[in-house]
């Protein structure tokens, strides 16, 4: 139940195209739903993230989805470019209990120019 | 610069000896944790603290200890028991429960 399920593992896009990547969970006191992302030798940096009282939220050419009753929550890259390329991960976290963050598999993003 | 100081960015270990990694924030934040990654998988929770002199176990907290004498300080000890320890090692902090983690640079660990 604390899972976070992530999919794809990795993805190639080319420049200029959208990639979407995709979270499930299933515990339903997460609360905080962070992405993030990581290059090579580098630690994760948070890009953008959302709580569950808004259904979506935009920052630049990054928006975060979020369907509460499905328990899913998305991030789409609009106009993705080769500096985008990078390894993403989704994290779901439970303010009301111990605030840790609970981390998906990871998607590792390739745009081609 | 504020922010999560990581030491030392490489670190070689014999197999048999216990070895300490460094976290030092300066953000003022009282949570701080700590992450293993190994190639190709997420993150996993190794231990978290949420105020000074009180720490938990994470997911996989087995051959590893810490300890939090200062708000500012976290540090990690691999220790002999840990079977695999291999990998590149995360710390992090948050101003409170649920909400964002910043992350250090990492510590790559290998026994060699």
């Amino acid at each position: 139940q604390q899972q976070v399920k992530q999919s794809p593992q990795s993805l190639i896009v080319q420049k200029g195209g959208i990639s979407i990547i995709n979270c499930a969970y299933e515990n339903t006191a997460f609360d905080y739903f962070p992405w993030y992302q990581q290059f090579p030798g580098k630690g994760p940096a948070l890009l953008i993230a959302i709580r569950p009282d808004v259904s979506e939220k935009k920052e630049g050419r990054f928006t975060i989805s979020f369907n509460k009753s499905a328990k899913q929550f998305s991030l789409h890259i609009m106009d993705s470019q080769p500096g985008d390329s990078a390894t993403y991960f989704c994290a779901a976290g439970d303010s009301g209990n111990t605030g840790k963050l609970i981390f998906g598999q990871g998607t590792t993003l390739q745009v081609k120019p | 610069d504020g922010g999560i100081t990581q030491s030392p960015k490489y670190l070689f270990r014999k197999e048999g000896q216990n070895v300490t990694l460094s976290c030092e924030q300066n953000l003022n934040h009282d949570a701080m944790y700590w992450y293993r990654q190994d190639p190709g998988q997420g993150l996993r929770l190794i231990y978290y603290s949420q105020i000074v002199n009180d720490f938990q176990k994470g997911d996989i907290a087995e051959g590893y200890s810490v300890s939090r004498e200062k708000k500012e300080s976290f540090p990690l000890t691999v220790t002999s028991a840990q079977k695999n320890p291999t990998a590149f090692y995360l710390c992090a902090s948050s101003p409170g429960w649920g909400t964002e983690a910043f992350f250090g640079q990492g510590t790559r660990l290998t026994v060699v």
